[in-house]
């Protein structure tokens, strides 16, 4: 079973700059998840879909975030623009539902200068 | 608001020794309740989790929790530590009702030959 797939792997941008993040989860699973794991901390949730529905977004910032996943598949999360404080690792992770243990991709290393 | 605390930042143990990693939750209903490792620029590794039935979960790499609903606890376990266990330890919790999966601040094992 292939795993949760995450590109980029590293992105260097510059301030006020926009990036965007693609991942494409485990088949079938219906839940996917974007995090942002800053440096020695634990990662925070930053949005949860359900198929290609919102489940929660309620700390997206969403003034500068935002993600999407068409056709329940595959996703993106974007910046624009970036803040030097969104350096941080991007972890995408997909389950089959509740109860089911989540699968972490490899996470996108971001710097913003 | 789900949430989970690690208590402890840093746990040194001797290799061979018993380690246990600490994790105490605080939900609405019954938890569902995971525990992750991450190594250096790797994505988080699922371990093991409770769902229901017995206290004692066993999960990879000769890991097991023990879940307590009176003290609100899932502590992480292994009766004889190696070098490799070596890594950064989360501990996770959601429910039921599929919320979202919160993550623990994480706690960094080091085993010591």
């Amino acid at each position: 079973e292939a795993g949760v797939a995450q590109s980029p792997r590293y992105k260097i941008i510059e301030k006020r700059q926009s990036v965007a993040f693609w991942c494409n989860p485990i088949s079938g699973h219906a839940t996917l998840y974007w995090y942002q794991q800053i440096l020695g901390q634990g990662p925070k949730l930053l949005i949860q879909f359900q198929n290609n529905g919102v489940v929660d977004d309620s700390q997206l910032p969403k003034d500068r975030f935002s993600a999407e996943r068409l056709k329940g598949v595959d996703s993106t999360l974007k910046i624009q623009p970036a803040k030097l404080e969104d350096s941080a690792v991007y972890l995408c992770a997909s389950n089959r539902g509740t109860g089911t243990a989540a699968f972490f991709g490899q996470g996108t290393r971001l710097t913003v200068v | 608001a789900q949430s989970v605390a690690q208590p402890e930042d840093q746990v040194n143990v001797a290799e061979g020794n018993p380690l246990t990693v600490k994790c105490t939750y605080s939900v609405s209903g019954n938890p569902y309740l995971f525990w992750y490792v991450q190594y250096p620029n790797r994505g988080l590794q699922f371990l093991l989790k409770y769902i229901t039935g017995d206290n004692l979960v066993k999960g990879s790499y000769g890991f097991e929790a023990e879940f307590n609903k009176s003290q609100t606890s899932f502590h992480l376990k292994k009766p004889s530590a190696l070098v490799s266990d070596s890594a950064l330890y989360f501990c996770a919790v959601n429910t039921r009702a599929n919320t979202p999966l919160v993550f623990g601040k994480g706690t960094r094992l080091s085993v010591i030959a």
